[in-house]
């Protein structure tokens, strides 16, 4: 089945700095990428997506592209701001009922 | 994802004792999905219901049962066969739509006295 691993599993940045957050995935199969924020205690909230049929995707600070051949995606957070410490998580699948998580990241933004 | 409601926000569970932590959704989703949360670890499904009456075991499915009797609720059972349910419960829903986004809950966390 897909496995998914994510690195690094903690990262401390300078506010202002970037954060990049990268994942591989197993299986060739496998056609959409969430990306989760967890803030303590809370739920996981999507923050951004991609499909295997596009190579990057922004929204604001957030970025996220994908590397088919290699298997591996990444998350990119520009401008980092205190608030944006949490955990993150990736995933990957290629069906619905088949999505399977990294292990998560800790960001640390430093005001 | 403000539509999906999980209680209680904590639970404490005796050895022994079989609880049932509550799902329920008013987004009018297909789908909805049970995982468990353990620290350092991503989230791994315990089970899935794609329509009312019908649900799949996920990859630890072992002492754990779910029922789909409403499209809006999807109860998970934890039973003492489950040697180890310490842990934050989270369940997701997401639309019979083409998208695969799945949205959560705000979480269970359960905790063996």
């Amino acid at each position: 089945g897909e496995n998914v691993e994510q690195h690094p599993s903690t990262l401390s940045v300078q506010e202002g700095d970037s954060a990049v957050i990268k994942c591989t995935y197993s299986d060739s199969a496998s056609n959409y990428f969430p990306w989760y924020k967890q803030e303590l205690g809370k739920r996981p909230q999507l923050i951004i997506d991609i499909r295997s049929n596009v190579g990057e995707k922004k929204d604001q600070r957030i970025a996220v592209t994908l590397n088919k051949t290699a298997k591996h995606f990444s998350l990119h957070i520009t401008e980092t701001q205190p608030e944006d410490s949490a955990v993150y998580f990736c995933a990957a699948s290629k069906s619905p009922h088949d999505m399977r998580f990294g292990a998560g990241t800790r960001l640390t933004v430093k005001p | 994802d403000g539509g999906i409601t999980q209680s209680p926000k904590y639970l404490f569970r005796k050895e022994g004792q079989n609880v049932t932590l509550s799902c329920e959704q008013n987004l009018n989703h297909d789908a909805m999905y049970w995982y468990r949360q353990d620290p350092g670890q991503g989230l791994r499904l315990i089970y899935y219901s794609q329509i009312v009456n019908d649900f799949q075991k996920g990859d630890i499915a072992e002492g754990y049962s779910v029922s789909r009797e409403k499209k809006e609720s999807f109860p998970l059972t934890v039973t003492s066969a489950q040697k180890n349910p310490t842990a934050f419960y989270l369940c997701a829903s997401r639309t019979g739509q083409s998208t695969d986004t799945q949205y959560f809950g705000p979480g269970t966390r359960l905790t063996v006295l």
